[in-house]
């Protein structure tokens, strides 16, 4: 079965250390998409891509970045974390572009940033 | 930068109890709109995706209504279960492409 999986599912790390967060899909989707989650926000839109070697910046892409070098992955990577990114990271893949596309969201990472 | 709302933030009722929470986004540029379900440590999992005004979706117990011109959907749950415990997320697409805004969701505890 096609699937969505992400890794580590938790992770703790220091501030300013570099950490980079897998997201692997098997749907073959062209789209995929980081989101965080936080309290009182739901889920916030980091990075997203549509397809090999495409990327944009989502409401909240600040000290974050992605890159997609094959259809399967889009690692995201904090460059240098901070306390304020401690948070519940979600990868998602849909199909194509159309806004009536479901998402799949992977099981999550949750990242402890001390 | 949109804004999506839900309402209540969370709901606590007892089993048999059927309920409604609401979604409300903007009317204008509209596209889709999705509910998700989802529980604690698992996935978020799609529910319905909504287009047409007036329109109606199913599932079991659960069913959503829609209404663009306003703004707003409804999601029921009729005679809740503890397994519907779970929150509840709406997503509005607009006509600019595939990128879902999220509400901040309904935390629904249903007691046994």
């Amino acid at each position: 079965d096609a699937e969505i999986t992400q890794s580590p599912r938790h992770k703790i790390t220091e501030t300013g250390r570099q950490v980079t967060l897998a997201c692997h899909q098997t749907w073959n989707h062209n789209n995929m998409f980081w989101y965080r989650q936080d309290l009182g926000h739901g889920l916030r839109l980091i990075h997203y891509s549509y397809g090999v070697h495409d990327t944009n910046k989502g409401e909240v892409s600040d000290g974050y970045s992605v890159s997609r070098s094959n259809t399967e992955d889009l690692p995201l990577t904090l460059e240098s974390a901070a306390s304020s990114q401690t948070s519940v990271y979600f990868c998602a893949s849909s199909e194509s572009t159309v806004g009536t596309d479901t998402q799949y969201f992977g099981p999550g990472t949750r990242l402890t940033v001390l | 930068i949109l804004n999506v709302e839900q309402s209540p933030q969370s709901l606590h009722v007892q089993e048999g109890d059927s309920t409604n929470f609401t979604c409300s986004f903007p009317s204008s540029n509209f596209y889709a709109l999705h509910w998700y379900r989802w529980e604690t440590a698992k996935s978020p999992e799609a529910l319905f995706v909504m287009t047409l005004n007036g329109d109606e979706k199913k599932k079991g117990r659960i069913s959503a209504t829609l209404n663009t011109k306003e703004g707003y959907s409804y999601l029921y749950i009729k005679g809740s279960q503890p397994e519907d415990s779970a929150t509840y997320l709406c997503a509005f697409t607009g006509n600019y492409g595939q990128n879902f805004v999220f509400g901040p969701g309904t935390r629904l505890s249903v007691l046994p």
